[in-house]
């Protein structure tokens, strides 16, 4: 069974652009969450998807949106990216979103914005 | 608060037991979470306790729950060199949108030396 899917695996942007990152879950999962690992704030919730709708959202500006699709894949995009924005971007799938599933993750996307 | 505190190294010994401890703050909380994150790489979850459970064993890992003083340990018996890396714990909070969230530590970097 293959595990979480996340692409690009590293990515390079100039402040001002914006930014699309990719998420597959695990086959039959339909619960995707993301967060954000920098070494100053540690790993920070970004939001959640369940069955295309988003549940939660962090503290975050609205420059950092999310969608999910039926297939569950997930993206998320970063607008008018800032230097602050360099983190590394991890997604996190598991079956449902009640209290008793696993999160599994991936490898991440890392992003520097120069 | 939110926080989920953790101490942020310890070295031990190959073959030695390595105990990491961490405290939370959400009493409400239902599953706590081990994840390991090795270099460059995304966080690989270990195990996992239920919040009614004081004790749980898998292979060479150990989790103890103190839920009155809410504090959550992972002990890892005969620590080799690939143990190496840093240990996050998570604490899986429901959100009044119906989903969850993980709160994660500051992680303890693990250092085994030959």
């Amino acid at each position: 069974k293959a595990g979480v899917t996340q692409t690009p695996r590293y990515l390079i942007k100039t402040r001002g652009q914006q930014v699309t990152l990719s998420c597959s879950p695990i086959s039959g999962h339909r619960s995707v969450s993301w967060y954000q690992q920098t070494p100053g704030q540690g790993l920070q919730f970004l939001f959640e998807y369940f069955s295309e709708t988003q549940r939660n959202k962090g503290n975050f500006p609205g420059r950092f949106s999310g969608r999910q699709f039926s297939n569950s894949r997930s993206e998320m995009n970063v607008s008018t990216l800032e230097l602050g924005d360099s983190a590394l971007y991890l997604c996190a799938s598991s079956w449902a979103t009640g209290g008793s599933t696993e999160a599994f993750f991936g490898q991440g996307t890392r992003l520097t914005v120069v | 608060g939110e926080d989920v505190e953790q101490s942020l190294f310890l070295s031990v010994r190959e073959g030695d037991s390595s105990v990491i401890n961490c405290t939370y703050t959400d009493s409400s909380s239902t599953y706590l979470y081990w994840y390991k994150q090795e270099p460059g790489a995304g966080l690989q979850l270990l195990t996992y306790i239920f919040s009614n459970m004081d004790m749980k064993q898998d292979q060479r890992l150990t989790v103890l729950l103190n839920k009155k003083d809410k504090h959550l340990s992972l002990r890892i018996a005969d620590t080799q060199t690939g143990d190496s890396a840093i240990y996050f714990c998570a604490e899986k909070r429901v959100l009044t949108g119906g989903g969850n969230k993980l709160t994660f530590g500051t992680g303890t970097q693990l250092k085994v030396e030959l």
